[in-house]
């Protein structure tokens, strides 16, 4: 059935390190696929998104293209900053328009 | 502009007990999804209204649990004699438009439901 994986965390980072957190899914078709954020004591919040291959999704100095290939949405960030730290979500969406998530990927950034 | 906004923010029931959690999506907004997120994990759909429609169902966990949306806009999630393993984060999403094609959901903020 469908579904999302991605990389297991905690992730704990310096500042200004490079971030990736890894996405896969499996799906029907060609979803369109997103990034969710939910920063500490906050609802989670759209971050990006991709709606076909190879279309980048961006915002915040935060990337992640959509890859049919490798059925990937890999999130990046070349230099992330304390206020980063969040557990961030990959989705994609479920026939229905629901979407579907993976388990979530805690990071924590460090001065 | 307004967000989405559920309450009770946090509810504690006793086993056995009947609660309801209401949310109010974003005016004018077509599409209202009900997530179950348990903790350490990411959250699962339960059901999705297009205006009053409620045209999926497939994700709520038993016949205990209920959704309504009579009007086109507030919904509410009933869950009756509750259990335990019903504790969790309930989140409410809307979406401006309905169809296939997924569009950006708009998440509130959740409710807290814990079972004692």
């Amino acid at each position: 059935g469908d579904s999302v994986t991605q990389m297991e965390g905690p992730v704990t980072l310096s500042e200004e390190a490079f971030l990736t957190i890894n996405c896969t899914y499996t799906a029907t078709g060609y979803p369109s696929l997103f990034w969710y954020v939910q920063y500490p004591g906050e609802g989670l919040q759209l971050l990006l998104k991709a709606t076909k291959a190879d279309d980048k999704g961006s915002n915040k100095g935060f990337e992640a293209t959509y890859r049919k290939e490798t059925t990937s949405f890999h999130l990046e960030k070349g230099s992330v900053q304390v206020s980063d730290s969040a557990v961030y979500f990959c989705a994609h969406g479920g026939s229905q328009g629901n979407l579907i998530f993976g388990k979530g990927t805690k990071l924590s950034v460090k001065p | 502009g307004a967000g989405v906004s559920q309450s009770p923010r946090y509810k504690v029931a006793k086993r056995g007990q009947d609660v309801a959690l209401r949310c109010d999506p974003i005016s004018g907004h077509v599409s209202l999804f009900w997530y179950q997120q348990a903790l350490g994990q990411g959250p699962e759909f339960l059901t999705y209204f297009q205006n009053e429609a409620q045209l999926d169902k497939s994700g709520l966990p038993s016949d205990r649990f209920f959704a309504e949306r009579p009007e086109g806009s507030v919904s509410t999630l009933k869950i009756q004699r509750t259990q335990q393993e019903d504790s969790a984060v309930y989140l409410c999403a809307s979406s401006p438009t309905g169809g296939g094609r997924t569009d950006t959901q708009y998440f509130g903020p959740g409710t807290r439901l814990t079972v004692l």
